[in-house]
């Protein structure tokens, strides 16, 4: 079946450093990718997404291309922010199901 | 404000009493879902909705109801909990079941079973 893998956390970074998490799926057909965050306490918020091979998603500085000669779809983002520490999801949609990742936690320390 | 709103946000139970989780968009999207999330598993889609009266199992549908007779909302019913249920769960809502929409999150509702 479909499934999302993407490295264990949690990576810990300085301030202004940066960051890249590796995504990578397995899924039949044409799936689209996502990326959310999630806030300590919270639910979790659309980052980024990209719905065809070859698209790049991009959002607050976030970047990630969909591969789909390489099945990945990395997030990037040149400088890091305190604010940016939250734990990290990659997921895909294919055949009216999602798929998540099991989460990356990232801190930025200051 | 557009938002996916969950009751209880907590709750801790136990064993074998039946209990529902509420979950209500405003958003008049089609399609909803339910998942839990659990430490290095992520997310896993218990139950997903296309359309009022469509539903369909998701990954880990075992041991949960779900029903759609109105658009806005779509209730979890656990009819007899046990302690592997004991999980943080959210429900989501999109515009459509069609790939690539943005899926909204509920603040999540954190069950224990004791």
């Amino acid at each position: 079946g479909d499934s999302v893998t993407q490295m264990e956390g949690p990576v810990t970074l300085s301030e202004e450093a940066f960051l890249t998490i590796n995504c990578t799926y397995t899924a039949t057909g044409y799936p689209s990718l996502f990326w959310y965050v999630q806030y300590p306490g919270e639910g979790l918020q659309l980052l980024l997404k990209a719905t065809k091979a070859d698209d790049k998603g991009s959002n607050k500085g976030f970047e990630a291309t969909y591969r789909k000669e390489t099945t990945s779809f990395h997030l990037e983002k040149g400088s890091v922010q305190v604010s940016d520490s939250a734990v990290y999801f990659c997921a895909l949609s294919n055949f009216n199901k999602f798929y998540f990742g099991s989460g990356t936690k990232l801190n930025v320390k200051p | 404000e557009a938002q996916v709103t969950q009751n209880p946000r907590y709750l801790i139970t136990v064993t074998g009493k039946k209990l529902t989780v509420t979950c209500s968009q405003n958003m008049n999207h089609e399609y909803m879902s339910w998942y839990r999330q659990d430490p290095g598993l992520g997310l896993r889609q218990i139950y997903y909705s296309m359309n009022v009266e469509v539903t369909d199992k998701g990954d880990v549908p075992e041991g949960y109801k779900v029903s759609r007779k109105e658009k806005r909302n779509f209730p979890l019913i656990l009819e007899s909990p046990s302690p592997n249920q004991t999980s943080l769960y959210f429900c989501a809502s999109s515009l459509s079941y069609q790939g690539g929409h943005e899926q909204y999150f509920g603040p999540g509702t954190r069950l224990t079973v004791t």
